[in-house]
């Protein structure tokens, strides 16, 4: 499984447009990146996934160059309500319900 | 729908305990993971349940065990309880279906357990 690197910690402010970059250099070729969020005393909760180029759904964007060695997860004018840990995760879709969760990133909105 | 439920949400132990967590899945989901959480080592697999067979296993001593029923709810057991075995324990349901086709997972709310 790919290991993956992510900033221990982020602040931002309401409104702004977040980004949080995860490294993964040696993801395989079957991999996909996938987010999670989690809220303090809450299970995660999936946000997005991906294999390249750009995924967007209603909440988030993920961003993934050509090489996959990274990827960013862009959460357009955050509010107080996302702050939270985000984790990324990289594995094959055929790994039924196992998940590696890294150790995520602390993103933290305030006024 | 109604999402994954986990009784109890807290439970205070002793060492030496045992103790048992359940969790009942997303209606219609047959496959069930363990996790646990804690502050230094984060969020770690247990182990997956599918159709009533244990398919993945994390690296967790032979005290921690679970089990799946036909309904697809799972327990989850731990025996001798240790002060590091506080935590949060997290249970999370998916379609994925034989084979492990990656679904998404839906996490349940957690039990906490706390060992004295």
């Amino acid at each position: 499984l790919a290991k993956t690197t992510q900033p221990i910690s982020m602040d931002s402010y309401e409104g702004q447009e977040v980004n949080i970059t995860c490294s993964h250099n040696n993801i395989a070729t079957n991999d996909y990146i996938t987010w999670y969020q989690q809220f303090p005393s809450q299970g995660p909760r999936f946000i997005i996934q991906g294999y390249k180029t750009k995924v967007t759904n209603e909440v988030a964007s993920l961003f993934i160059p050509a090489d996959r060695k990274s990827s960013t997860l862009s959460l357009p004018r955050v509010s107080l309500s996302d702050t939270a840990v985000y984790y990324c995760l990289v594995g094959r879709l055929n790994q039924g319900g196992k998940l590696i969760f890294g150790q995520g990133t602390e993103l933290s909105v305030k006024p | 729908k109604a999402g994954v439920t986990q009784t109890p949400r807290y439970l205070i132990k002793t060492r030496g305990q045992q103790v048992t967590l359940s969790c009942s899945p997303i209606s219609g989901h047959r496959s069930v993971s363990w996790y646990q959480q804690t502050p230094g080592q984060g969020l770690q697999f247990l182990f997956e349940y599918f159709s009533e067979t244990q398919r993945n296993k994390g690296n967790f001593p032979g005290r921690f065990s679970g089990r799946q029923f036909s309904n697809s709810r799972s327990e989850m057991n731990v025996s001798t309880l240790e002060l590091g075995d506080s935590a949060l324990y997290l249970c999370a349901s998916s379609l994925a279906a034989s084979g492990g086709i990656y679904n998404e997972q839906f996490f349940g709310p957690g039990t906490r357990l706390t060992v004295l």
